[in-house]
C-alpha cells in the first residue's frame, strides 16, 4: 500500500523567511503525482503544487518550489519570502498513475511570525 | 462558479441515527469524491464517482455507508446508524475528470458530531 509521511508535526518561520516542509512516500509504481495541499483554518484545501514523477525537474508556483528526489522517495516543499497568509496546514499527497484517489499525509501546521 | 459546496456544514446526532449529507459539484466536472477526515489526521479516501458512476471504495467505507450520485451533478453520503467513531470532517471534492493528475477542488467539508 502507498504511504505519505510528514514527519514535522508543525514548523514555524519568520515573515520573510524560507522554510521547507518535508515529505516522503512508499510506491511500487512507477507512474504516479505528487501534491502539496494547503488547508488554511476553517477555510477549504487548495492545491500549492504538484509534480509528475516522470519529470525530473522540480516544479515551481511563484514563492513556492519543490525538492523531488525519486530514488530517495521523498518530495519537499519550499515556501520563500514567507507571508503571514502562509499560515496553514500543508499536506503532502500522491495519486498514482490509474487512479485518482488522493493519499494524503498527516500534514504540517505552519505558523508564520512577524 | 461559486466552487464546491457542502451541506450541512455542521451536523450533531445520536448514536444510532442515520445522517446524510449533500455536496454540490463545480458544475463542469466530471469526478466526484468524498474524503474523511479526523482530528489531526490528513483527508481519507472514501469513494469516487465519475459522472455517475462510482469507481472505487474505500475498505473504510463499511456497509453503514453509502453514496450516490444520480444524475452525474450533486451527490449524497448517508451514513446509517451512526457510531461515535463516525465523527469527523466529511470533505467532498471535484475535478474536471480528464487526466489523472489534475487538481482537486475541495469543498468547506461538513463536520459531524456523533453524541
Amino acid at each position: 500500500a502507498q504511504t505519505v509521511t510528514q514527519s514535522q508535526p508543525e514548523m514555524s518561520v519568520q515573515e520573510a523567511e524560507t522554510v521547507t516542509l518535508s515529505c516522503t512516500y512508499d510506491t511500487s509504481e512507477s507512474d504516479y503525482y505528487l501534491f502539496w495541499y494547503k488547508q488554511p483554518p476553517s477555510r477549504q484545501m487548495i492545491l500549492v503544487i504538484r509534480q509528475e514523477a516522470y519529470k525530473q525537474q522540480n516544479a515551481t508556483e511563484n514563492r513556492f518550489s519543490v525538492n523531488f528526489q525519486k530514488a530517495a522517495k521523498s518530495f519537499s516543499l519550499k515556501i520563500s519570502d514567507s507571508q503571514l497568509g502562509d499560515a496553514a496546514m500543508y499536506f503532502c499527497a500522491y495519486c498514482t498513475g490509474t487512479a485518482s484517489k488522493l493519499t494524503f499525509g498527516t500534514g504540517t501546521r505552519l505558523q508564520v511570525t512577524l | 462558479d461559486t466552487g464546491v459546496s457542502q451541506n450541512p456544514r455542521h451536523k450533531i446526532t445520536k448514536r444510532g441515527q442515520n445522517v446524510t449529507f449533500r455536496c454540490d459539484p463545480i458544475s463542469e466536472h466530471n469526478r466526484l469524491y468524498w474524503y474523511r477526515q479526523t482530528l489531526g489526521q490528513g483527508p481519507e479516501f472514501l469513494t469516487y464517482f465519475q459522472n455517475e458512476a462510482q469507481l472505487e471504495k474505500s475498505r473504510l467505507l463499511s456497509d453503514r455507508f453509502s453514496a450516490e450520485r444520480p444524475k452525474g451533478s450533486f451527490s449524497t453520503l448517508e451514513i446509517q446508524r451512526t457510531e461515535q467513531g463516525d465523527s469527523a470532517m466529511y470533505l467532498c471534492a471535484s475535478s474536471l475528470g480528464n487526466h489523472r493528475d489534475e487538481e482537486q477542488y475541495f469543498g468547506p467539508g461538513t463536520r459531524l458530531t456523533v453524541t
